[in-house]
């Protein structure tokens, strides 16, 4: 299986910040990597797929990076309703794995 | 608009069979244009993918799950099963029916989740 990494595991910010998150694979995925947000209770929602592109209806502030097996994916300027919990995903190979994910809070 | 919906027991018995459903709106399970996957979420944890299902017959399982999963269709009903065998403690967790529009590998729409415990 493809193993993924997240860093960091959590983060404070506050509002307007800019904030990065990194995803790593263990093997080359080319650009085969999608991103989630998922919030308290609720299901996970699609936010980013093939690495960089944005899902419809998701905010310009999301924005996803990288090709092989680094990856990043940044909010350019951090909203209150952007806390949650941030995972990404592979699929360059089966079984499809995800990052143990990044937890974002607002300050 | 496609909605998920999961239902089952909320409590199963070690060694016994998780049996899960998922009832879709807005879309026929036979469709073409809908990938299905069942994904699990333990308690505070993270996001593991079990299997998906398409064209009402092609599956492919996670292979540390396999030898005790099976996803169906049922077209009368036109909802998605999930059934999980021999289950232990370790199969605590959210299950969420989701679904790709014809993407296979990105999951666009899902179910609001259903709490499975495992305990006797």
């Amino acid at each position: 299986d493809i193993q993924m990494t997240q860093s960091p595991s959590s983060l404070s910010a506050s509002v307007g910040d800019r904030i990065t998150i990194t995803c790593q694979a263990s093997q080359d995925i080319s650009n085969d990597l999608n991103w989630y947000q998922q919030k308290p209770g609720q299901a996970p929602k699609l936010l980013i797929y093939g690495a960089s592109n944005l899902e419809t209806g998701v905010p310009s502030r999301f924005r996803g990076s990288g090709s092989g097996t680094d990856f990043t994916f940044t909010i350019s300027s951090l909203r209150p309703e952007d806390f949650g919990t941030y995972f990404c995903q592979q699929y360059g190979d089966l079984p499809f794995t995800f990052g143990p994910g990044t937890k974002v809070d607002i300050k | 608009q496609v909605q998920l919906q999961e239902s089952g027991p909320g409590l199963v018995k070690p060694s016994e069979t998780l049996s899960l459903t998922c009832s879709v709106s807005g879309a026929s399970v036979s469709s073409d244009s809908y990938y299905w996957s069942w994904i699990r979420q333990p308690p505070g944890k993270g996001l593991e993918w079990i299997g998906f299902i398409y064209n009402s017959g092609r599956r492919n399982y996670n292979p540390s799950l396999k030898s005790r999963v099976t996803i169906s269709v049922d077209t009368s009903k036109n909802h998605i099963s999930l059934r999980l065998s021999s289950v232990t403690a370790a199969d605590t967790a959210v299950y969420y029916c989701s679904a790709g529009y014809y993407r296979l590998h990105a999951f666009d729409i899902w179910g609001q989740g259903s709490m499975v415990l495992v305990s006797s």
